[in-house]
């Protein structure tokens, strides 16, 4: 069964708004997940890495202060689109570490900024 | 250059095929290898996950690996329209950040 949950599914939002979507590792504690953004028929690329306890690490390209990310436990970490644009649409997904190096996803959020 | 490679298809192969897809890297540091297949609007799901060279087999699915070569490899026997799909390979050293290939888009046509 699924072992990484995101909620909500999808959204839809008007631009200039702020969207939080979480990311939740089910049965299991993760101490490291990461978000991705996929825009259609391409491959999934790396926004950050989120840390439980610490400051996240923004890959390179990506605005920390317009993605937020929050791990706060070791169940769950956040991904808050402040100010949002339509060029923010997107779909984004999180994925854990359960143990090793591989990476469990989660379903996916489909943002639609109006 | 990437630092993998994998042809993006589209695949269309008729129910029961053999199916081959595969990846090319670059990156002598890659160890850990992964397959995932996506579903339009759905997140990846692990299929498969390598670390040496030689064949892994679970089910209808195997997964190769050739470290010399930097050349691995998925194969999916009797094919079923239900693995119609977007392919991903992955690959990973000891930073744990996976680097994905640009995915492969199959359809098994009934």
């Amino acid at each position: 069964g699924a072992v990484v949950s995101q909620h909500p599914s999808w959204v839809i939002c008007k631009s200039g708004t702020s969207v939080k979507i979480e990311c939740r590792s089910l049965d299991f504690q993760a101490t490291t997940m990461f978000w991705y953004r996929q825009f259609p028929k391409q491959s999934l690329m790396l926004m950050a890495t989120s840390n439980e306890g610490s400051k996240a690490t923004y890959e390179q390209g990506v605005e920390k202060d317009k993605f937020l990310i929050n791990h706060a436990s070791l169940t769950l970490s956040t991904l808050t689109v402040t100010s949002a644009h339509p060029e923010d649409s997107s779909f984004y997904i999180c994925s854990a570490i359960i143990s090793g190096n591989t990476q469990y996803f989660g379903p996916g959020t489909r943002l639609t900024v109006l | 250059q990437k630092e993998v490679e994998q042809d993006p298809g589209p695949l269309s192969v008729p129910e029961g095929a053999i199916v081959s897809l595969n990846c090319t890297y670059s990156n002598s540091a890659f160890q850990y290898f992964m397959w995932y297949r996506q579903y339009s609007r759905k997140g990846p799901e692990l299929l498969m996950y390598t670390y040496s060279s030689g064949n892994k087999e679970d089910g209808r699915f195997t997964a190769q690996v050739d470290k010399s070569s930097k050349y691995i490899s998925l194969f999916i026997r009797d094919s079923q329209p239900s693995d119609s799909a977007t392919y991903l390979c992955a690959m990973t050293g000891s930073a744990r950040q996976l680097t994905f290939g640009s995915g492969t888009q199959l359809t098994v046509l009934p």
